[in-house]
């Protein structure tokens, strides 16, 4: 139980074109999902917090206008990174709380990783 | 400030040798301390929740346990496979939704 699945596996896009990475809870619900990236030996950094039927909320220092977030049902949420330039080239993983847990644990996708040219 | 240190940042064992990991947090309130293992360009995979001092879980070759100021990850005649990075993270009381923060993780390798 609590799979986390995401889409595409890794990516690879010319500077100034947008991409889309998917994030799904397979066997169960999740109101609440979250967004981080990782950077090569580093650790995981939150970039924002997805709520279902509501705004996302971003961490200090992240362009919500850049990296767009949707929430459009209870299993998806979506990651657009719009303009996407050299830069934006990392590991991106979401994370899933299952609605029917008693506890705060969060599972994670496999992770996609994106090159920008 | 939150913070999540891990030590020692990489491990070495030959199979068959016992081990531990740190972690060492300082949190104005701890709500929950996760352990997970992330292999090679995958995603972080859950291992154990604990949530008060005194605390311990299980599972196969792995132990956790919890004091107010640390985790320790205990890895009993270590196989292989049990290569990875173990990455410790702590959620507080306070902070926004969810926010796990994570240390920088300890690199396994076992060697047959």
């Amino acid at each position: 139980g609590a799979v986390v699945s995401q889409h595409p596996s890794w990516v690879i896009c010319k500077s100034g074109t947008s991409v889309k990475i998917e994030c799904r809870s397979l066997d169960f619900q999740a109101t609440t999902m979250f967004w981080y990236r990782q950077f090569p030996k580093q650790s995981l950094m939150l970039m924002a917090t997805s709520n279902e039927g509501s705004k996302a909320t971003y961490e200090q220092g992240v362009e919500k206008d850049k990296f767009l977030i949707n929430h459009a049902s209870l299993t998806l949420s979506t990651l657009t990174v719009t303009s996407a330039h050299p830069e934006d080239s990392s590991f991106y993983i979401c994370s899933a709380r299952p609605d029917a847990a008693s506890t705060d644990t969060q599972y994670f996708g496999p992770g996609t990783r994106l090159t920008v040219l | 400030e939150d913070q999540v240190t891990q030590s020692p940042e990489a491990l070495r064992l030959q199979e068959g040798e016992s081990s531990s990991l740190n972690c060492s947090y300082t949190v104005s309130g701890l709500r929950g301390l996760f352990w997970y293992r992330q292999d090679p360009g995958k995603g972080p995979e859950f291992l154990f929740t604990l949530y008060s001092a005194g605390e311990e879980k299980e599972k196969e070759r792995l132990k956790a346990t919890l004091t107010k100021k640390e985790s320790f990850l205990h890895i009993t005649a270590p196989k292989p496979e049990d290569s990875a990075t173990y990455l410790c993270a702590v959620q507080a009381y306070g902070g926004s939704q969810g926010n796990l923060i994570f240390g920088k993780g300890t690199k396994l390798s076992v060697k047959p």
